[in-house]
C-alpha cells in the first residue's frame, strides 16, 4: 500500500518555466488537498478536491492550477514559475476528512 | 475563519522529561483534530487524531486532549528521548468551513537533550 506519491522529490525551475507537479494515492481518498509549507508561515492550502471533477481554492491559490479527473491523481500545475514559489509543496488525501489526512513526503521546488 | 496557534513555537528540554505541547484553536465547531510529527527536511508523520466526540487519544509515550469549550488541545510526551526531537503540528478540520481541509498551527519545534 503506497499510500500518497509525490513526484518529482525534488526540483529546480527558471522563472517563468511551467511544470506539474504530481500527486497520486491509492487509498480510493475522495477528499485531496495541496499545502505549500515555508519557514515561518507554516503550511498554506493552495487548493484542493473533494472528488473527481470538483476542485476549489485554499488561502494561497494564485499561480497555481488543479484538475482531479480521476480519484487518484491530483496534480499541481505552476503556469509561469516565480521565486515566490519557492517552497516545499505538500499533497495529502482524506476519507472525508472523518479518520484523518495522510500525507506524501512533499515536493522540495526552488525557482531561480 | 478557523485559526490554529501553538506555544511555544520551540522548546527545549532534558532527556527523561515529560512535556506538554499546547493547540488552541477559535473556532470550536470541529469534526477532528489531528496531530503531526515532521522530523527536518520530511514529510507529515500523523500521530494521533481526536474526533469531537472523544476527550483522549492515547499511543505509547503519546496522549493527545481534546477540550472543545475551551478551543484548545494538548500533547503529553512522556519521559522523552532526544528520538523525539521534532516539529510537532496541530490541526483542526472545521465544521464551519465548508468541504475546506486541514487548518494547521505553525507547529512547536521540539529539542530532547541527551
Amino acid at each position: 500500500n503506497a499510500g500518497v506519491t509525490q513526484t518529482p522529490k525534488f526540483q529546480v525551475l527558471k522563472t517563468g518555466q511551467s511544470m506539474t507537479l504530481q500527486c497520486a494515492q491509492d487509498m480510493n481518498h475522495e477528499y485531496m488537498s495541496w499545502y505549500r509549507q515555508d519557514p515561518g508561515m507554516g503550511l498554506r492550502l493552495i487548493h484542493y478536491s473533494v472528488g473527481a471533477g470538483i476542485t476549489d481554492q485554499g488561502e494561497v491559490p494564485n499561480g497555481y492550477n488543479v484538475s482531479r479527473s480521476t480519484t487518484e491523481d491530483f496534480p499541481l500545475r505552476l503556469l509561469s514559475a516565480a521565486p515566490s514559489q519557492t517552497s516545499v509543496y505538500f499533497c495529502a488525501s482524506s476519507y472525508q476528512g472523518a479518520y484523518g489526512y495522510t500525507f506524501g513526503s512533499g515536493t522540495r521546488l526552488t525557482v531561480v | 475563519k478557523q485559526e490554529v496557534t501553538q506555544i511555544p513555537a520551540a522548546l527545549s528540554v532534558p532527556e527523561g522529561e515529560n512535556l506538554v505541547l499546547n493547540c488552541s484553536f477559535t473556532d470550536s465547531a470541529i469534526y477532528n483534530l489531528q496531530w503531526f510529527r515532521q522530523d527536518p527536511g520530511k514529510g507529515l508523520t500523523s500521530l494521533l487524531l481526536i474526533q469531537s466526540s472523544q476527550r483522549e487519544q492515547t499511543s505509547g509515550r503519546l496522549n493527545a486532549s481534546l477540550d472543545k469549550s475551551s478551543g484548545r488541545s494538548t500533547l503529553y510526551i512522556a519521559a522523552s528521548q532526544p528520538g523525539d526531537s521534532a516539529t510537532y503540528l496541530c490541526a483542526a478540520l472545521s465544521r464551519n468551513s465548508g468541504n475546506t481541509p486541514l487548518v494547521f498551527g505553525k507547529g512547536t519545534r521540539l529539542s530532547v537533550i541527551a
